[in-house]
């Protein structure tokens, strides 16, 4: 088992829509909680950055921390055409520098 | 302000054969980060270097990938050779490590496709 799990996907939402990306994970040392966008034939950007548990909002996009369930989300409000891209989730346990990646869910927006 | 530049973008080779792949990270940036990213999945560390220092090369499968960062600055990986298995997307990412968070910046990858 790995040990950050997420959906591949694809999801496939209308324009306009609320998304919710998941990854779950098993290694409880994680305290640092990523999530980048990476489209087609590019390399990944960041989106978020969460430590510990909690939200983190900034703009249409909402991140959210569970690590009593070992659960993180992306939430995506409005989503646009231009949102369509392959979300990765990350987690590190020092502050970033080494991230352990899920396999990332490929979004489709559809207009 | 200039990104992290990785060339070629795209290589195909026989397996058995060399390949090269470079990296130029952020100009300042201390850290940098080989990644290999097969398709369908996310990246998977190769080796970290700080400095000119490789601090985590455990992934590295050092039979046939070697990897050098001269100055400080630049980067070189490695493939020698080259297996089917080997097909991929490498990916360089550099950091500025100083305390508290630690962004990492991605280039746009090296497309490898060993025939």
């Amino acid at each position: 088992q790995k040990e950050v799990e997420q959906d591949p996907g694809p999801l496939s939402v209308p324009e306009g829509a609320i998304v919710s990306l998941n990854c779950t994970y098993s290694n409880s040392a994680f305290q640092y909680f990523m999530w980048y966008r990476q489209y087609s034939r590019k390399g990944p950007e960041l989106l978020m950055y969460t430590y510990s548990s909690g939200n983190k909002e900034d703009g249409r996009f909402t991140a959210q921390v569970d690590k009593s369930s070992k659960y993180i989300s992306l939430f995506i409000r409005d989503s646009q055409p231009s949102d369509s891209a392959t979300y990765l989730c990350a987690m590190s346990s020092d502050a970033g520098n080494m991230l352990t990646f899920g396999g990332g869910t490929r979004l489709m927006v559809k207009p | 302000e200039a990104g992290v530049v990785q060339s070629p973008r795209y290589k195909i080779i026989e397996k058995k054969q060399p390949v090269a792949f470079w990296c130029n990270p952020i100009s300042g940036h201390n850290t940098l980060y080989w990644y290999r990213q097969n398709l369908g999945q996310g990246p998977e560390l190769l080796i970290r270097y700080e400095n000119e220092e490789a601090v985590d090369d455990s992934q590295l499968p050092k039979d046939r990938f070697s990897a050098e960062r001269l100055k400080g600055v630049d980067s070189t990986l490695k493939i020698q050779p080259a297996e089917l298995g080997d097909s991929a997307v490498y990916l360089c990412a550099s950091s500025l490590i100083g305390g508290g968070a630690n962004e990492q910046f991605f280039g746009p990858g090296t497309r490898l496709t060993v025939l």
